[in-house]
């Protein structure tokens, strides 16, 4: 079982819709990361959370500490939100060190 | 200002051969930290230096070394390569408190 699991692994969408992707992590953090993956490698910094929500553009993260639990939501999807969206968490028994989750590649279709 | 600066961005190498990658850390960030990911899944901890020591290392083997400049730059070295090897390697580098890490763009390295 993997430290940090996210759901869904794959996800297609119709331009518009609202979309969720959610994290769940076992240990204690002291903070949560979102990041944004596209072909070709290089990884962008969407959010870190240690507690509560926080709100960018279109994007929105949560996290509930206490339940161990983070979602990214993205409203009025675009086709250049397609990519591997991906949870990483730090802090806790992990030290500096990020532990990742496998990713979620969104698909947006026009 | 500059981020982080990985090179080289793709390279070939043949399976026992020896490989350094490099990463020049964005302007003010002291600590560094290399990641391996393989293809589908997400990027696994190598290890972080701080103040020119290895500070953490995850479960890799000891194939994989590492080096921190004075300029905190930092080098990723990979002996004896073998097939498995061939991933993406990104750096990530961060300052001294804060929690803000940045990217750089990765290494593709193939092993033939």
């Amino acid at each position: 079982k993997n430290e940090v699991e996210q759901s869904p692994q794959n996800l297609t969408a119709q331009e518009g819709e609202f979309i969720t992707i959610n994290c769940s992590y076992s240990v204690g953090i002291s903070a949560l990361h979102w990041l944004q993956q596209h072909p070709g490698g290089g990884i962008v910094s969407l959010f870190m959370l240690s507690s509560g929500k926080k709100k960018h553009g279109r994007l929105i993260a949560t996290i509930n500490i206490q339940e161990k639990h983070s979602s990214l939501h993205i409203t009025a999807s675009h086709p250049r939100d397609s990519a591997v969206y991906i949870c990483a968490v730090r802090g806790g028994e992990y030290g500096n060190k990020l532990v990742f989750g496998a990713g979620t590649i969104l698909r947006v279709k026009s | 200002d500059a981020g982080v600066t990985q090179s080289p961005t793709h390279l070939i190498k043949t399976r026992g051969q020896q490989v350094t990658l490099r990463c020049s850390p964005k302007s003010g960030h002291d600590t560094v930290s290399w990641y391996q990911q393989a293809l589908g899944q997400g990027p696994q901890f190598i290890f972080q230096y701080y103040e020119e020591e290895e500070r953490q290392r995850g479960n890799f083997p000891d194939r994989f070394s590492g080096h921190q400049f004075p300029n905190y730059s930092s080098e990723l070295n990979v002996n004896a390569l073998l097939l498995g090897d061939s991933a993406l390697y990104l750096c990530a580098s961060l300052r001294t408190g804060g929690y803000g890490y940045t990217f750089g763009s990765g290494t593709r390295l193939t092993v033939v």
